[in-house]
C-alpha cells in the first residue's frame, strides 16, 4: 500500500530564511504527488503538484517542489519565507488505482520575526 | 477560493443525533471525495462519487454514508454519532478519474462537526 512520510513534525524558521520540507513516498508505480497547505482554520489549499515531466515544479506563493524518484522524494522548498507562510503543510500521493490521496501527517512551520 | 463549497462551516450536535454534510463541487467536476481530518487519525480518505456512482471506499464507518445527485452536489450523512466522529470533514472534487490535470483535487474549506 501506498504511504506518505513527513519526518518533521514541526519547523521554526526566521522570516527571510530558506525552507525546505521533506516528504518521502512509497508507491508502486508513477507516482502523482501533491502539496496543499492549511492555515489556521482554514481548508485546504493546493500549492503545487507533480504527474510527469519536469521533476522541478513550480507552484503558487514562490514554492516549488523536486521530484526524486531515486530517493523517493518530493520535498518542498522556498528560498525566503514570509510570516505569512505559518501554517501546516501535507504531501499526498494519489492512488490512481483506490482514486483516492494518501496524506502524510503534516509538518507545522512556524515562522519567526 | 478553491470552487468547493460546504456547508455548514460549523455543526454542534449531541451524541446518537444524525447530520448532514452538503458539498458542492467546483464547475465541471464530475468527481467528488469525502475526507475527516481529526487529531489522532490525520486526514483520511472516506468515499469516493463520480458522476453519482460510488467510485471508491476508505475508512468509511458503517454509521456513514454519501450520495452524489444527479446535479452532482453531495451530501454525508453520519448518524449515531459518537463524540469521536468530531473532526474536520473536507469535501473535494476533481474533473474525472483520467490521468494528468484530471486528477488534481481540489479541496473545500470544510466542515466543523463537533459531538457533545
Amino acid at each position: 500500500a501506498q504511504s506518505v512520510t513527513q519526518p518533521d513534525i514541526h519547523i521554526t524558521v526566521s522570516e527571510g530564511a530558506s525552507l525546505e520540507l521533506r516528504c518521502n513516498y512509497s508507491y508502486g508505480a508513477t507516482p502523482y504527488l501533491f502539496w496543499y497547505v492549511q492555515s489556521p482554520g482554514q481548508g485546504l489549499q493546493l500549492l503545487l503538484k507533480y504527474f510527469s515531466g519536469d521533476t522541478l515544479v513550480q507552484g503558487i506563493k514562490g514554492f516549488e517542489a523536486e521530484f526524486k524518484r531515486s530517493q523517493s522524494s518530493f520535498n518542498l522548498r522556498k528560498p525566503s519565507v514570509h510570516w505569512s507562510d505559518a501554517a501546516e503543510y501535507f504531501c499526498a500521493v494519489l492512488d490512481t488505482g483506490r482514486r483516492a490521496l494518501t496524506f502524510g501527517s503534516g509538518t507545522r512551520l512556524q515562522v519567526q520575526p | 477560493d478553491s470552487g468547493v463549497t460546504q456547508t455548514p462551516k460549523h455543526l454542534i450536535t449531541a451524541t446518537g443525533q444524525r447530520v448532514t454534510l452538503r458539498c458542492s463541487p467546483r464547475s465541471g467536476d464530475l468527481s467528488v471525495y469525502w475526507y475527516q481530518q481529526s487529531l489522532d487519525q490525520g486526514l483520511q480518505f472516506l468515499i469516493q462519487y463520480y458522476n453519482g456512482e460510488e467510485r471508491a471506499k476508505g475508512n468509511i464507518l458503517e454509521r456513514f454514508s454519501a450520495q452524489q445527485f444527479p446535479d452532482l452536489h453531495s451530501e454525508l450523512n453520519l448518524s449515531s454519532l459518537e463524540l469521536g466522529d468530531s473532526a474536520l470533514y473536507f469535501c473535494a472534487s476533481s474533473v474525472s478519474l483520467g490521468t494528468g490535470n484530471g486528477n488534481t483535487i481540489y479541496f473545500g474549506e470544510g466542515s466543523w462537526l463537533t459531538v457533545v
